[in-house]
């Protein structure tokens, strides 16, 4: 079984400030990680992803998360927030056993200027 | 742009009545999967199938059913529908059929009335 938990459903950043938006996972074997973007009215776009390798994984626009196995993290972080960034974050999980991936409850990102 | 399509792009229908929503995967995927995203269930996994064939279930009502057809475009059938069954419908389309890397279509919006 696998399971995705987003720490904090809404976060509000200043424009320019670091963003931050957590997630730990559960999963009994290697997982899969990804973070999803979902802007208003839109499907949702792939950020980035970790399967294998570098534990430091970079992806459009500017964000990075890190895989952390100890922790069981997986953060996504951009250092400079731009208005554009304001959507809706899904962290989501799968496995080399799993054809489905298991998504959090997202957390909304609002930019202010 | 994806490469995923999904008609119609919003459904308004009635309790009781039947709907089907269909999806064209991204050129060259064989695994088309089905979710269903609603304020108070989130980003919920309904089905999969990868090359006409089901792969791996979700939380998927028996009301509901789909299938995969030999031109690899899918369909989600939903009948006896409830107020509930109202919100966003999203099909995403991978290569394989492991979740490594899938590509959302824009959604249907489905309302029950």
């Amino acid at each position: 079984a696998q399971s995705v938990t987003q720490l904090g459903s809404h976060v509000s950043v200043s424009e320019g400030a670091l963003v931050l938006l957590r997630c730990n996972y559960s999963s009994s074997v290697p997982p899969y990680l990804f973070w999803y973007v979902q802007y208003p009215n839109q499907g949702l776009q792939l950020l980035l992803k970790y399967t294998t390798g570098a534990t430091l994984v970079k992806g459009i626009n500017g964000f990075e998360a890190e895989f952390k196995k100890s922790e069981t993290s997986f953060h996504l972080t951009k250092p400079s927030a731009h208005m554009s960034d304001a959507a809706e974050y899904f962290c989501a999980v799968s496995t080399t056993n799993a054809g489905k991936s298991t998504f959090g409850d997202g957390t909304t990102l609002t930019v202010k200027p | 742009d994806s490469g995923v399509t999904q008609t119609p792009k919003h459904l308004i229908t009635a309790t009781g009545q039947r709907v089907t929503l269909r999806c064209s995967p991204r050129s060259g995927d064989l695994s088309v999967y089905w979710y269903q995203q609603s304020l108070d269930q989130g980003l919920q996994f309904l089905i999969q199938y990868y090359n006409g064939e089901e792969r791996a279930k979700g939380n998927i009502l028996e009301r509901f059913s789909a299938q995969q057809f030999p031109d690899l475009h899918s369909e989600l059938n939903l009948s006896s529908l409830e107020l509930g069954d109202s919100a966003l419908y999203f099909c995403a389309s991978s290569v394989t059929d492991r979740a490594v890397e899938q590509y959302f279509g824009p959604g249907t919006r489905l309302t029950v009335t």
